[in-house]
């Protein structure tokens, strides 16, 4: 079965670190993208932070930074490693594996990206 | 940055009902558009990629339309476990995604 299992998410001091871990099975990890998401309960799906096969990283503007992501992939494992954390950072974080798909059409090649398997979260709390 | 937003932001349907959610980005994402459902106290589920590809395993009823800016989610006749959240993503500038706001599907 393909699963994602997050962990890690704590009660955190703003200021504090912390790290969260990904863990995969059932598929080859490091045949994929992986990306964190995060969602404060009952709000919407903010996209955090991605890592490429080739270790490549992108962050948003608003943990730029402060967050670092890597991957182990022996281990098959995602971290998200978070600094200076912020009560905004309160939040449910997931992993997502997402499958790049490339078509040819006529002008080129197109990768369409989408995320196919998520994890169920870890939350944070960011409070003193 | 592209910004998404979606309409309506909340809708209430009855079993049966056709519905039509409308998603919209600040610039254009040709076809770089994927939806997902959300269930209370779930993960996110891929419903529709590249703006009109079904997801295996997704129900036929899910269908997706658009291009450039403007793009629809229909489910056509609705079920009682499509009662949730359906989010639209924009993966243009992937690897950075955006996500829109949500719109919450419930029982009239």
């Amino acid at each position: 079965e393909v699963q994602l299992v997050e962990s890690g998410g704590t009660l955190v001091q703003p200021g504090g670190s912390l790290r969260l871990s990904c863990a995969a099975s059932g598929f080859i990890f490091s045949d994929y993208d992986m990306h964190w998401v995060r969602q404060v309960p009952g709000k919407g799906l903010e996209w955090v932070s991605s890592i490429d096969t080739a270790g490549d990283t992108s962050y948003a503007g608003s943990v730029k930074g402060r967050f670092s992501i890597s991957r182990e992939d022996a281990n098959n494992s995602l971290y998200l490693q978070m600094n200076n954390v912020r009560a905004g950072d309160t939040a449910i974080y997931s992993c997502a594996r997402v499958v790049v798909e490339g078509y040819s059409g006529g002008d080129g090649t197109y990768y369409y990206y989408y995320m196919d398997v998520w994890g169920k979260g870890t939350t944070v709390a960011v409070s003193s | 940055d592209i910004r998404m937003t979606q309409s309506p932001s909340s809708l209430s349907a009855s079993v049966g009902d056709r519905v039509t959610i409308t998603c919209r980005a600040s610039q254009t994402i040709r076809r770089y558009l994927n939806w997902y459902q959300q269930k209370p106290g779930k993960a996110p589920n891929l419903l529709i990629y590249a703006a009109s590809s079904l997801q295996s395993g997704v129900p036929s009823r899910f269908s997706g339309s658009g291009s450039g800016t403007d793009f629809t989610l229909t489910i056509s006749s609705l079920q009682p476990e499509d009662f949730a959240t359906y989010y639209c993503q924009q993966s243009y500038s992937a690897p950075i995604f955006t996500f829109g706001p949500g719109t919450k599907v419930d029982i009239k």
